[in-house]
């Protein structure tokens, strides 16, 4: 395993598209975050699941906004009717529950244009 | 407001010189991370801090936990090209029996050759 996988890297859409983003996480983890950063900002929660189960999510998930993790394995990040200020990177980290150490992939950067 | 904050936000230094950055909070954690990321990247673990008075060292850097667990440092001796990149520090915040990483803003390092 080589680590957090996030796919695509990099993502362009129109304004009002929809868009979704998968994270694979590392094999053994149970628990998956989702983070939003924006330039000059260290990354936000939007929510965190242990195995399939979703179990906290941050304000900022708005209702268009909607993560599954079927399966307690991958997860998807779907955003429907995109806006410009949606425009972010969004970012996939793992880790076992009890630990406190997380590990990130290296992202997806969204421009809504 | 931040439940992290961290100084100084950005800092501009010429190669072999010192830094120090600074993570503070008036929370008291169970423990707290450092991360490094570069332009375009997710963040990668660099230490994790657990005792309070904690000293850990990773080659030229030191990290430094406070006595009440409520604020850590970070030291690089005679910074490199290489250090270059947005040091962010993250702290576990309890939320419904869970602990959730949550990060300052960070402090974005500029190192001259």
């Amino acid at each position: 395993d080589t680590g957090v996988s996030q796919d695509p890297r990099h993502k362009i859409t129109k304004r009002g598209q929809n868009v979704t983003f998968r994270c694979d996480p590392i094999s053994e983890h149970n628990r998956l975050y989702w983070y939003r950063q924006t330039l000059g900002q260290g990354p936000e929660f939007l929510t965190y699941f242990q195995n399939e189960a979703q179990l906290e999510k941050s304000r900022l998930l708005s209702d268009r906004f909607s993560a599954e993790r079927p399966k307690g394995s991958f997860s998807t990040l779907e955003i429907q009717r995109t806006e410009q200020g949606d425009s972010a990177m969004y970012l996939c980290a793992s880790s076992n529950a009890g630990d406190t150490e997380a590990f990130f992939g290296q992202g997806t950067r969204l421009t809504v244009v | 407001t931040q439940l992290l904050e961290q100084s100084p936000q950005f800092l501009s230094i010429q190669e072999g010189e010192n830094l120090t950055v600074y993570c503070n909070s008036s929370s008291v954690f169970s423990s707290l991370q450092w991360y490094r990321q570069e332009p375009g990247e997710g963040p990668v673990l660099l230490v994790t801090v657990v005792t309070g008075g904690e000293v850990k060292k990773l080659k030229r850097l030191t990290f430094q936990f406070g006595d009440a667990r409520k604020d850590s440092s970070l030291h690089i001796t005679a910074a490199q090209p290489g250090d270059t990149g947005l040091y962010l520090c993250a702290g576990d915040k309890a939320s419904g029996g869970s602990y959730i990483p949550t990060f300052g803003r960070g402090t974005s390092l500029i190192v001259h050759p």
